[in-house]
């Protein structure tokens, strides 16, 4: 949907090593956010970016990071990944703020 | 804050009837958005309907639509004549109409509620 590639689609990684998820959009959109899923919450917003080199943290923000340096490609990065971060994780990008979100099909990270 | 509630974690209908999902949602805003958004087993999540709080008016998408409560806060979604690929999880969201500060676009999510269509 809208062209939105995440990368990888499935990862495993122990505790304590980086992880990078990759968003990666062809339409242009100016809007990008990180959501994480998990059951008994729905999803929650984790970061996003209102354009290059902005970004601004969500609801469950605490050890994540993100990147922005292209209009296409929003990074998430775990510096020390923890087992509370085995989760699914989403991205989806936004043309304008009245515009709906498009979401990617989802990256579902383990963390043993 | 805004919080979004879905209290059935499972619902069930059988094949041309219909259902109906719960959402209540707690905000102090007048301006807002709600949404359902469907997540089939291929994990894609698909936007479903979507009501602005201004309109009065009840949002219809062919077999979806919803009852929209502005003073009760609450949103549910009816599926008539439900079909067999309407089987997923469904989940309703809450967004801010506030385009200033840092509320951007970004999406209060329930909990989610899991529809089993039978045959």
């Amino acid at each position: 949907d809208a062209g939105i590639t995440q990368s990888p689609r499935h990862k495993v990684t122990e505790t304590g090593t980086p992880v990078t998820l990759r968003c990666h959009q062809t339409e242009n959109h100016r809007y990008m956010y990180w959501y994480r899923q998990d059951p008994g919450h729905g999803l929650r917003l984790i970061h996003y970016s209102y354009g290059v080199k902005d970004t601004d943290k969500g609801e469950v923000s605490d050890g994540y990071s993100v990147s922005r340096s292209k209009t296409e490609d929003f990074l998430l990065t775990l510096e020390s990944a923890t087992s509370s971060q085995t989760s699914v994780y989403f991205c989806a990008t936004q043309e304008g703020y009245n515009s709906p979100l498009h979401f990617g099909n989802g990256t579902r990270l383990t963390v043993t | 804050a805004q919080t979004v509630t879905q209290s059935q974690p499972e619902m069930s209908v059988q094949e041309a009837e219909t259902v109906t999902l719960s959402c209540t949602y707690d905000t102090s805003e007048s301006d807002y958005y709600l949404f359902w958004y469907k997540q089939p087993p291929s994990r894609q999540m698909i936007l479903v309907i979507r009501q602005e709080a201004y309109k009065q008016q009840n949002a219809t998408e062919n077999r979806f639509s919803v009852n929209f409560q502005k003073a009760a806060k609450s949103f549910s979604l009816k599926i008539s004549d439900s079909q067999l690929g309407d089987a997923a999880m469904y989940f309703c969201a809450y967004r801010s109409g506030n385009a200033g500060g840092t509320s951007y676009g970004k999406l209060t999510f329930g909990q989610g509620t899991i529809l089993t269509v039978h045959p």
